[in-house]
């Protein structure tokens, strides 16, 4: 059974960089997962910020992006803000047809 | 401007199946560059991808589900659904629909409804 996975949670300042990881429990993360990252706050459904790596969503501002590093997807956020702080998915496409989503990371701002 | 909404049951009782629909307005659920997904996340857990239809009728299972998931599509009432048979306590989270294109992870999804498992 494939695991994604991804950092349970994660603090940063206000103005800083954080980058949020998703790997696989075996193997390496390539774009041909079409690494995908999706923000959500309490009761709200999730809303896609970066597909396929590295494409921003319609409305998603520049500071959110998306990159491989290493053997694992990243999403980079620069110059954090208050309203950043959120749960973030990310979502990996295993071939035929199968998805499979990481635990998500909670992500403060403080 | 796609619009995904879902409805069903608001309580499923334990060992019964639960049954929801998702309806798509501002957009044709015949697309053939669509694909039409059911996504669920217990409360205080994660996102779980359940399985994905296309127009056509062909579907995807998450394989730890595959043997009690039903999904299915109406073109003609622009829906399709969700069956999942025998719930227990851990199916009682909140079901999204969504829509992804083709080669993309970019999902569009429904607000959600959260969907109790007591009896």
């Amino acid at each position: 059974q494939t695991v994604v996975t991804q950092e349970p949670s994660f603090s940063v300042s206000p103005g800083g960089t954080v980058t949020l990881t998703c790997g696989l429990s075996s193997g390496s993360v390539s774009i041909s997962n079409l690494p995908s990252w999706y923000q959500q706050t309490p009761g709200q459904a999730p809303r896609t910020l970066i597909y396929n790596t590295n494409i921003r969503s319609s409305g998603v501002p520049d500071r959110f992006s998306g990159s491989i590093l290493g053997n694992k997807a990243a999403l980079t956020i620069t110059g954090a803000q208050a309203d950043d702080e959120s749960d973030y998915h990310c979502v990996l496409y295993m071939g035929s047809g199968l998805w499979v989503f990481g635990g998500g990371t909670k992500l403060t701002v403080l | 401007q796609l619009q995904l909404q879902e409805s069903g049951p608001g309580l499923v009782k334990p060992s019964e199946t639960l049954s929801l629909t998702c309806t798509v307005s501002g957009g044709s659920i015949s697309s053939s560059s669509h694909y039409w997904d059911w996504i669920r996340q217990p409360p205080g857990k994660g996102l779980e991808w359940i399985g994905t239809i296309y127009y056509s009728g062909s579907t995807y299972y998450n394989p730890s589900l595959k043997s009690r998931v039903t999904i299915s599509v109406d073109t003609s009432k622009n829906q399709f659904s969700l069956k999942l048979s025998s719930v227990t306590a851990a199916d009682m989270a909140v079901y999204y629909c969504a829509r992804h294109t083709q080669d993309s992870g970019n999902f569009n999804w429904g607000q959600g409804t959260l969907v109790p498992v007591s009896s």
